[in-house]
């Protein structure tokens, strides 16, 4: 059963324009969120994180917003820009355990 | 440059033929995992380590084997492997609990 979900497979977008790249979780009991960046041929890379004590965290282009309500988490790219073009895996764990859950990844294109 | 080295990148075998896939990181870290990327899946944990000679299973351990006599090696064994066991595969390391795993390049295995 996939607790870390990611609805949208693929996503393009215009360079400039926002992306924005959605994912959505069912337990409860994680508090910390992360997405992470693949490029073809290589490991998965760390882009930013999220704690549950915060709503919104930033990091230069990139914005990760957290809706615990609805076990909602979004990651913002403004603007979009063509070496973006990646897929974006979303990932959550709770407080003590040594596993990270990812979901399937959603496959970005940024269109010169 | 802090980096996971994986060996090998890419391997084709035949059911039953023990391998192992190598794992080194250079950055001291405690911690070290396995995960398995599969079309639809996302990535899933094999095996973690959280020190020398600590080791537990992830989510889907059945059919690997790992051991982690030095702080810097993780290797991921199959001692019979299977056709279900054709598969990405990502070692990673991190220090403490934080969840921003550093992935190697990954092992394209193939078994027919």
């Amino acid at each position: 059963d996939q607790q870390v979900k990611q609805n949208s497979p693929s996503l393009s977008v215009q360079e400039g324009r926002i992306s924005i790249l959605n994912c959505d979780y069912t337990n409860s009991m994680f508090d910390y969120f992360l997405w992470y960046k693949k490029y073809p041929a290589e490991g998965p890379t760390f882009l930013i994180s999220i704690s549950s004590i915060k709503d919104k965290n930033e990091d230069g282009r990139f914005t990760v917003f957290l809706n615990k309500s609805a076990k909602h988490l979004s990651l913002h790219i403004v603007p979009s820009q063509p070496g973006d073009s990646a897929v974006y895996f979303c990932a959550a764990s709770s407080t003590g355990a040594n596993n990270l859950f990812f979901g399937t990844g959603t496959r970005l294109t940024v269109i010169p | 440059e802090a980096q996971v080295t994986q060996n090998p990148r890419y391997l084709i075998t035949v059911t039953g033929k023990k391998l192992t896939v190598t794992c080194s990181q250079n950055m001291n870290h405690e911690y070290m995992s396995w995960y398995r990327q599969d079309p639809g899946l996302g990535l899933r944990q094999i095996y973690y380590s959280m020190n020398v000679e600590v080791t537990d299973k992830g989510d889907v351990p059945e059919g690997y084997k790992v051991s982690r006599k030095e702080k810097r090696n993780f290797p991921l064994i199959l001692e019979s492997p299977s056709p279900n066991q054709t598969s990405l595969y990502f070692c990673a390391s991190n220090q403490g609990n934080t969840g921003e795993l550093f992935f190697g390049e990954g092992s394209r295995l193939t078994v027919l």
